[in-house]
Order: structure tokens, then C-alpha cells, then sequence
């Protein structure tokens, strides 16, 4: 079972800052934060991932609380593309780790 | 910007019939991944492989699938009697090291239909 929890569904207006929340408060110190996003059934495409820092890229910014059990991705201005399902994920920096995918937050960015 | 490319996009066949989805992974990565997703379903592991070896495989990953690398550049995925609950899309994804500290990068899928 994924070791995160996520808001369903998310609404985000156009031009605006979408702020994605995640909750993995069982998280060791082992243990990455992965974001994807999946649109419309393509394959996952990989955002960010942090450990213990903040994380920019060019696509969002990681934002991980100081204790680590959650995290914010942030798209600093959503675009209709960015209309999507969007994983937080944690993942063992020291294993062959398959990537164990929750349901997500559907994100829907509106006109 | 390197990509994982599966191919076909989309796979019709009979119930019975024996399948073969294609994938050629990033070039120099070495750890190779095909998941699936059911319609409206998650995306669901069902194995891993590296040094021409399963290294981890998920109860979906029955006597029914098989994987292989014939060459340098191809990792394929076999059903060799397909069934209706077949029916999913199919990604395949690559990484260098196979860790969490690495990205596994995933292809744009293959839809299966069984009829």
C-alpha cells in the first residue's frame, strides 16, 4: 500500500499557484518524497523529489516540513496542461525499489 | 531528452492469443520496470529485471507473463494467453540504478484490448 495520503481533487484557477499537499507521516530517514503526474492515462512523468531540503526545478518546487511527514509540490502558474492526476510517492534510497502509486490528487485547473 | 519508447501504442488481440509489448529503455540504464493500469484503476507494479534476471515480480505477474531483453536495446513483456482482465495499459520504465535515489523515467504506454 502507498505510504501517503493525498486530497482526492484539487481545483487550481489558471495563472494561479497550485499548492499540492501530502501527508507521509511514517516516512524514514531512508525514504525519498517522489512526486509524478499522469495526464489522461499517459505514462507518469516525473516532477521533483527531495529528501530533507526544499527542491526547485523547472517544472515545480518541493517543499518538505522540517519533522518530514508531509509535503507541499508546488506549480508556481498552473496552465490548463498541467490538468492532471499528480502522485506523491516515498521511495527507499537504498533498495530496488519498485514504485508503489496511490490513487493521487486530481488536479483540474480552471479557465 | 532521452525517453523510454513502447511500441504499439495500441494492441488488439483475441482472448488466447499470445502478446508481445515492446520497449526500448534509456540507453545506459540498467534496471527495467513494466507496470500496468486497469481503466480508472492505479498504476500497479508488476516487475522488475535487471542483469537479465527478474528481480522482483508482484502476484499480478503470473505463469502467464514472461519478460525478456533478445537484444541490447529491447525489453519485451509476453502474455502468452491473453484474458479479458488483460485489458489495461502497459508502461514500461527504465533506471540507471534502480534505487529510490533515482528516477525511473516511464514510456507513453501500450493499450491492450482483449476481445
Amino acid at each position: 500500500d502507498a505510504k501517503t495520503t493525498q486530497p482526492t481533487s484539487m481545483d487550481c484557477a489558471e495563472g494561479r499557484a497550485a499548492n499540492l499537499p501530502c501527508n507521509h507521516s511514517t516516512i524514514s530517514g531512508n525514504e525519498y518524497v517522489y512526486w509524478y503526474r499522469q495526464i489522461h492515462s499517459q505514462g507518469p512523468q516525473y516532477i521533483i523529489h527531495g529528501l530533507k531540503n526544499n527542491e526547485t526545478n523547472e517544472m515545480a518546487s518541493l517543499i518538505i516540513t522540517e519533522d518530514r511527514k508531509s509535503s507541499t509540490l508546488i506549480l508556481p502558474h498552473a496552465t490548463l496542461r498541467d490538468t492532471a492526476v499528480y502522485y506523491c510517492i516515498v521511495r527507499d534510497m537504498n533498495r530496488d525499489d519498485k514504485i508503489i502509486f496511490g490513487k493521487g490528487t486530481r488536479l483540474h485547473i480552471l479557465p | 531528452e532521452p525517453e523510454v519508447t513502447q511500441t504499439p501504442s495500441h494492441q488488439v488481440t483475441q482472448m488466447g492469443q499470445e502478446v508481445i509489448l515492446h520497449c526500448v529503455p534509456i540507453s545506459n540504464h540498467l534496471y527495467f520496470y513494466w507496470y500496468r493500469q486497469i481503466l480508472g484503476q492505479k498504476v500497479e507494479f508488476l516487475v522488475s529485471f535487471y542483469n537479465n534476471e527478474i528481480s522482483e515480480k508482484s502476484e499480478i505477474f503470473d505463469d502467464q507473463f514472461s519478460v525478456e531483453r533478445p537484444d541490447g536495446s529491447n525489453f519485451t513483456l509476453k502474455i502468452r494467453s491473453t484474458k479479458l482482465e488483460d485489458s489495461a495499459m502497459y508502461f514500461c520504465a527504465s533506471s540507471e540504478e534502480g534505487t529510490g535515489r533515482d528516477i525511473q523515467y516511464f514510456g507513453a504506454g501500450t493499450r491492450l484490448s482483449v476481445l
